[in-house]
């Protein structure tokens, strides 16, 4: 059984870069669309983007310009950074993978990342 | 505002059934398939639909969904108080980007 770990700073200044990394254990990233996924406090989940194992990426077109997710398969991590930080990025942030056909099966467990001064 | 469109919420007598709307386009539902998740206070979403229509293994067969044309439903039957939850609908859009629901909460009377 897959497990997944978001690790990285709980608390980012605005306009500075919010850096998490999420680490697959019980499993090889390998096949499969590895995500990130946020929910700001008392609101929906909202996608970020993903990276496929190969390396290629796609991401939410409302937050392309401030995005980056890659991967080190030799460490079986996936990072994310997102630049230009305002509170409206205050969330808790999953990494997840999604199978092909259209799935989220395997979460970690998400990190509060807030923005403030 | 989330591409696709679900009830703010839904209410139901426990032992009761319920069932919970997920409309999109052509462009998403239309095309893929979709997926249920639950999402208890404090923790992360959960798998409980895939590919429109299956269980995963250890969720109940009270849970069900169904689509067709361009919306999905999750149907809850025999409902528990520990089925108050958020619950989210998921599909591809096109370019393969992922679209959620703007979920759902139930609240069992």
């Amino acid at each position: 059984q897959v497990q997944l770990q978001e690790s990285g700073p709980g608390l980012v200044k605005p306009s500075e870069t919010l850096s998490l990394t999420c680490t697959v254990s019980g499993g090889s990233i390998s096949s499969y669309y590895w995500s990130w996924i946020r929910q700001p406090p008392g609101k929906g989940l909202e996608w970020i983007g993903y990276i496929y194992y190969s390396g290629s990426t796609n991401y939410n077109p409302s937050l392309k310009s401030r995005l980056t997710i890659s991967v080190d398969t030799s460490k079986n991590q996936f990072s994310l950074k997102v630049t230009s930080v305002t509170a409206a990025d205050t969330a808790v942030y999953y990494c997840a993978r999604a199978h092909p056909s259209g799935y989220i099966k395997s979460w970690g467990q998400g990190t509060l990342v807030t923005v403030s001064s | 505002q989330s591409v696709l469109t679900q009830p703010p919420s839904v209410s139901a007598a426990p032992g009761q059934k319920v069932t919970i709307s997920c409309s999109g386009s052509s462009s998403n539902i239309g095309n893929s398939y979709v997926s249920w998740y639950q999402q208890l206070p404090g923790t992360a979403p959960k798998l409980l639909i895939y590919d429109n229509n299956k269980r995963p293994s250890g969720i109940p067969d009270r849970f069900s969904g169904s689509k067709s044309g361009t919306s999905a439903t999750l149907g809850i039957t025999g409902l528990q108080t520990g089925d108050e939850a958020d619950y989210y609908c998921g599909t591809w859009d096109s370019s393969l980007t992922w679209v959620f629901g703007g979920g759902t909460k139930l609240t069992v009377l």
